[in-house]
């Protein structure tokens, strides 16, 4: 079974230029999960979907992320215009749906942006 | 004050070594808590659990202690693949995976 996969692993853009992110979870994963380590701090969480709704989006840091789940299967993370403090690994996770406590999040491998 | 804190390390151990790890975190009413394991360019991956009686996974041993408010992880018999960040991650919530990521903790298992 496939797990997380994220595109692109690296992304290299100029300041003011737009990426797209795109997260596919594991199929028939309800639940997913946007978060993001920027270097030297902590991995933090910007937002979840429950299938193409927007459960909790408490972490987006400012109005240049947008992010999708139309029909609830992958996302996409977009910045625009990107800024240098953006520049960071951002990781996607899915877990499977329903209450519960220890249900466990898979996390894909990440993408490496980098703005120059 | 962080959500959940951690001893960055590095944690430089000899092969056959017992390490301990601990991580505190800052609301009492987190609902439940996990050690990761991330290599280096990789993703996080669960290592275990921690459940409010303690709980046990071949060499590994995590403990909580609501009341201190900090969670532990021990190895024992330490392997050299056992060299990684091991991260702290707390659940503040009953249902979904909202986690609070500590910064980690990097062990490095030597020969």
């Amino acid at each position: 079974e496939a797990g997380v996969t994220q595109f692109p692993s690296h992304s290299v853009i100029e300041k003011g230029q737009t990426v797209t992110l795109r997260c596919d979870p594991i199929s028939g994963h309800d639940n997913l999960y946007w978060y993001r380590r920027v270097m030297g701090k902590e991995i933090k969480f910007l937002l979840h979907f429950v299938k193409e709704s927007k459960q909790d989006e408490s972490g987006m840091p400012n109005n240049r992320f947008l992010a999708e789940r139309t029909g609830g299967t992958y996302s996409t993370l977009k910045v625009q215009p990107a800024e240098l403090e953006d520049s960071g690994v951002y990781f996607c996770a899915s877990s499977q749906g329903g209450q519960g406590v220890n249900t466990e999040a898979f996390f894909g491998q990440g993408t490496r942006l980098t703005v120059v | 004050r962080k959500e959940v804190e951690q001893d960055p390390g590095p944690f430089n151990v000899p092969e056959g070594a017992t390490v301990a790890f601990n991580c505190t975190y800052s609301n009492s009413a987190s609902q439940s808590f996990f050690w990761y394991r991330q290599d280096c360019r990789k993703e996080p991956k669960l290592l275990m659990s921690v459940y409010s009686s303690g709980n046990e996974d071949g060499r590994f041993t995590a403990q909580l202690n609501r009341a201190s408010q900090y969670i532990s992880l021990l190895i024992r018999d330490s392997k050299l693949s056992d060299s990684a960040t091991y991260l702290c991650v707390v659940n503040p919530q009953y249902n979904f995976n909202k986690f609070y990521f500590g910064s980690g903790t990097k062990l490095n298992v030597k020969p």
